[in-house]
């Protein structure tokens, strides 16, 4: 088991432009996590799935921001049309069994830079 | 809404100091607290998870105690190093998923 992974580590993007990235998590983990984090902040959660379902958005999750987890397995967050405001650290983040009693393992991250 | 607030927002220690990490929150209907370590650029490494029923955790030179009444945590180092030093996180879980503290910088000075 090779933990949580996550990919592009690192984006840059010109604004306007559409980017996705890419969560693995801990195999048989039934829970993801997708969490922003800013320079100075604690990461601040944006969406989660129980297995393929999406569970809960946060209002941090714009239109232009959509998460899918397509059979359960790996999961996708894809943003729309870039804006600088973007610009932020992408934490996924997976867990096993009820939300009451799971640990949260998470990725490195994928930064994202948008010029 | 929960809140999570971490104090003191930085710290700096010579090696081999015992220190103490504070964390509070402001809704005790919690399912659990876990405790991170944050390295520079990297992610999230889990460090302690205290179940609500639980009152300490302990993990080598860490131990992390929890008193969900008074909606407290504290995370104990002892005989700190200079590889200690990393930015920590308090989150808890309750009806929404984790919510974390912003975190305290920790630089252990050899």
């Amino acid at each position: 088991d090779t933990g949580v992974s996550q990919d592009p580590r690192h984006k840059i993007t010109k604004r306007g432009q559409n980017v996705t990235f890419r969560c693995d998590p801990i195999s048989e983990h039934n829970r993801l996590y997708w969490y922003r984090q800013t320079l100075g902040q604690g990461p601040e959660f944006l969406t989660y799935f129980q297995n393929e379902a999406q569970l809960e958005k946060s209002r941090l999750l714009s239109d232009r921001f959509s998460a899918e987890r397509p059979k359960g397995s790996f999961s996708t967050l894809e943003i729309q049309r870039t804006e600088q405001g973007d610009s932020a650290m992408y934490l996924c983040a997976s867990s096993l069994g009820a939300i009451s009693s799971g640990e949260l393992f998470f990725g490195e991250g994928s930064r994202l830079t948008v010029l | 809404k929960q809140e999570v607030t971490q104090i003191p927002a930085a710290l700096s220690v010579p090696e081999g100091e015992n220190l103490v990490l504070n964390c509070s929150f402001t809704d005790s209907a919690i399912y659990n607290l876990q405790w991170f370590r944050q390295d520079p650029g990297k992610g999230l490494t889990s460090l302690l998870l205290i179940q609500s029923s639980q009152r300490e955790q302990t993990s080598g030179r860490l131990n992390a105690s929890l008193d969900k009444s008074s909606g407290r945590s504290t995370l104990y180092i002892a005989a700190s190093q200079p590889g200690d030093s990393a930015t920590y996180l308090c989150a808890v879980s309750g009806n929404t998923p984790l919510v974390f503290g912003k975190g305290t910088r920790l630089s252990v000075i050899a």
